[in-house]
């Protein structure tokens, strides 16, 4: 039972670059959550999606941040035009429809801005 | 704006003694509390929550309390072992949120000597 599954889970990218982060949410969950954490910090909610919809995204930046979760494949967080201060580890979790399980956390992608 | 606060960025404690950590909170619609643990370049693991109707919860060697009127919450481990050497979050949500929309602290790094 493959738990969340998050890739790269090292990504460099050179300024300006666009950063392309997949979360593939553990098997039966339909939702899916992505976190930043900046050093010395907590995580940081940018957005819930559920299958084909964007539910809260009231953390995300206003701009070069989107995400979606199509009807097949992983979730996919993309920054474009990527600045140092994009540098983070960047979490993806998961929980089931209906919710009322504590969702579930991937390993993370930690991407470096150069 | 942190409305989640861990005040104690560290915590040495002696194999089979307790650890306490604490947390703060401001928002008062928060309802629902968790702590997480999380190991370098892992993603965070959950521990044990506690609902606002609650004062204690208990899950093995786990005990969060909380204390509505302080907006406080805490979390002891005893015995400490070495394997629970990590950084340990709280969260919190709000009543209306989502289920997987949290608000974390900035982690306790715990750190059990032999």
């Amino acid at each position: 039972n493959a738990g969340v599954m998050q890739n790269p889970r090292h990504l460099v990218r050179r300024r300006g670059q666009e950063a392309r982060l997949r979360c593939s949410p553990m098997k039966g969950h339909s939702h899916v959550y992505w976190y930043r954490q900046l050093p010395e910090e907590g995580l940081k909610f940018m957005v819930y999606l559920q299958k084909e919809n964007i539910i809260d995204e009231s953390g995300m930046p206003k701009e070069r941040f989107s995400a979606e979760f199509p009807k097949e494949g992983p979730s996919i967080l993309r920054i474009q035009q990527v600045v140092r201060g994009d540098s983070a580890a960047y979490f993806c979790a998961s929980s089931p429809a209906g919710g009322r399980l504590e969702a579930f956390f991937g390993q993370g992608t930690r991407l470096t801005v150069v | 704006d942190q409305q989640v606060k861990q005040n104690s960025p560290s915590l040495s404690v002696q194999e089979g003694r307790i650890s306490i950590l604490n947390c703060d909170y401001t928002n008062s619609m928060f309802d629902y509390f968790l702590w997480y643990k999380k190991y370098p370049a892992e993603g965070p693991t959950f521990l044990i929550s506690i609902s606002s109707i609650k004062d204690k919860n208990e899950d093995g060697r786990f005990t969060v309390f909380l204390n509505k009127s302080a907006k406080h919450l805490s979390l002891h481990i005893v015995p400490s072992q070495p394997g629970d050497s990590a950084v340990y979050f709280c969260a919190a949500r709000r009543t209306t949120d989502s289920w997987g929309k949290l608000q974390f602290g900035a982690g306790t790094q715990v750190v059990v000597t032999p």
